[in-house]
């Protein structure tokens, strides 16, 4: 099987500051990584993924790192704004059809 | 305007009553799935569908069922048999059950009373 978790439940960031959100999984043979965003009281939102063949992938304010090694992969946002706060959880797809989500990490930007 | 609706945003259910969520979703996706979600763990999968007419047990399928007669739809109904039933329920799809994204709904509350 597999299991994800976030390091912190709680990160809170000065705005304009860079935020980093942490998440490991256990199964090395997980292949595809997804960042969701969710708001209080709403559902999941695509923020960006990554697949088990690459390293670093961004977009818009946002960078995603995948370390293989250690079965660790992060989410950077440049600039933190009052918008971003939010939960983020990670979600790690194994044996090419089911995802493993961790539990989210709770993102504070502080004015 | 594409995307996953789901209704009603907010259920109450007394104890001993079967109440029924509603999914639909207009980008002709094969897959759905229904998620629940409780404080401080991850998405935990009840049902999945990869196809009209087919539908498979997830992880927490006990005391609930689904049906999957249209592409567009994917009802989620919580029988008097889930004994904790109160959480946030959430809805998905991707394009088929095999590849990548998985796209949200808003979700629906459900509080026993």
């Amino acid at each position: 099987g597999e299991s994800v978790g976030l390091h912190l439940p709680t990160l809170s960031v000065q705005e304009g500051d860079n935020s980093i959100i942490n998440c490991a999984y256990s199964n090395s043979a997980s292949d595809y990584f997804i960042w969701y965003k969710q708001e209080s009281g709403k559902g999941p939102q695509f923020i960006i993924d990554i697949r088990s063949n690459m390293d670093k992938r961004q977009g818009q304010r946002v960078t995603v790192l995948l370390n293989k090694t250690v079965k660790h992969l992060s989410l950077q946002i440049a600039a933190t704004q009052p918008g971003d706060s939010a939960v983020y959880f990670c979600a790690a797809r194994h044996n090419f059809n089911k995802f493993y989500f961790g539990s989210g990490t709770k993102l504070n930007v502080k004015p | 305007d594409g995307g996953i609706t789901q209704s009603p945003k907010y259920l109450f259910r007394k104890e001993g009553q079967n109440v029924t969520l509603s999914c639909e979703q207009n980008l002709n996706h094969d897959a759905m799935y229904w998620y629940r979600q409780d404080p401080g763990q991850g998405l935990r999968l009840i049902y999945y569908s990869q196809i009209v007419n087919d539908f498979q047990k997830g992880d927490i399928a006990e005391g609930y069922s689904v049906s999957r007669e249209k592409k567009e739809s994917f009802p989620l109904t919580v029988t008097s048999a889930q004994k904790n039933p109160t959480a946030f329920y959430l809805c998905a799809s991707s394009t088929d059950w095999s590849t990548d994204t998985q796209y949200f709904g808003p979700g629906t509350r459900l509080t026993v009373l």
